[in-house]
């Protein structure tokens, strides 16, 4: 199956940053989405982009399906958008693996 | 609200035990997967049902088993119930087999003391 890297694994900022979270996929991927895991453990669907780049408020995605990585950018953050980041991809070859997660990036911001 | 529903939403069992998971997916999807959180592993595929039958199987142990009824709700079956078990186990939606967004529901916290 497909490798999954995200960068940075932790990340401390305050109110107020602006932040880019950044997915590797090591082959090529047909359904690439962002989710947000909040404090309480929800996975908030974020964005559907296997490729291009698409904007909802203060967040906004990039998927550069041909180089094999996505962005999460996040402006303006807000105490509320702490929590976990996961990407995942499947792999446009099929297979078996259904929606593959990276680690995620643990996100903290400080009033 | 992602509209994909998950009870119980907590279960405390005794190892040996086993356990059923429910899920009813968003209306409209025939795509069912099962994923396991667990602090080491992460977020782990189990498997995918896709309009009643079995169409990716990701690393689900033996004891564990799942299946699709008619009406597309979906159940995972845990069984020998380890302490090892223990974890946030989710079920997603989509519409279609492949290439459509997965739906995430709340998860079902499992601990196995």
């Amino acid at each position: 199956g497909i490798q999954v890297e995200q960068s940075p694994p932790d990340l401390i900022l305050q109110e107020g940053a602006n932040s880019t979270l950044r997915c590797n996929f090591s082959d090529s991927v047909n359904n690439l989405q962002w989710f947000h895991q909040n404090p309480w453990g929800q996975l908030i669907n974020l964005f559907y982009i296997p490729s291009g780049t698409k904007q909802n408020g203060r967040l906004s995605a990039t998927t550069v399906a041909t180089e094999r990585y996505s962005l999460l950018y996040i402006s303006s953050s807000q105490t509320t958008d702490s929590g976990v980041y996961f990407c995942a991809g499947w792999y446009s070859g099929g297979g078996a693996d259904g929606l593959t997660f990276g680690k995620g990036t643990h996100l903290i911001i400080q009033p | 609200d992602s509209g994909v529903t998950q009870t119980p939403k907590h279960l405390i069992t005794a190892t040996g035990q086993r356990v059923t998971l429910r899920c009813s997916p968003r209306s409209g999807d025939l795509s069912v997967y099962w994923y396991q959180q667990s602090l080491d592993q992460g977020l782990q595929f189990l498997i995918q049902y896709y309009n009643g039958e079995e169409r990716a199987k990701g690393n689900i142990l033996e004891r564990f088993s799942a299946q699709q009824f008619p009406d597309l709700h979906s159940e995972l079956n845990l069984s020998s119930l380890e302490l090892g078990d223990s974890a946030l186990y989710f079920c997603a939606s989509s519409v279609r087999r492949t290439g459509s967004p997965l739906h995430f529901g709340n998860g079902t916290r499992l601990t196995v003391t």
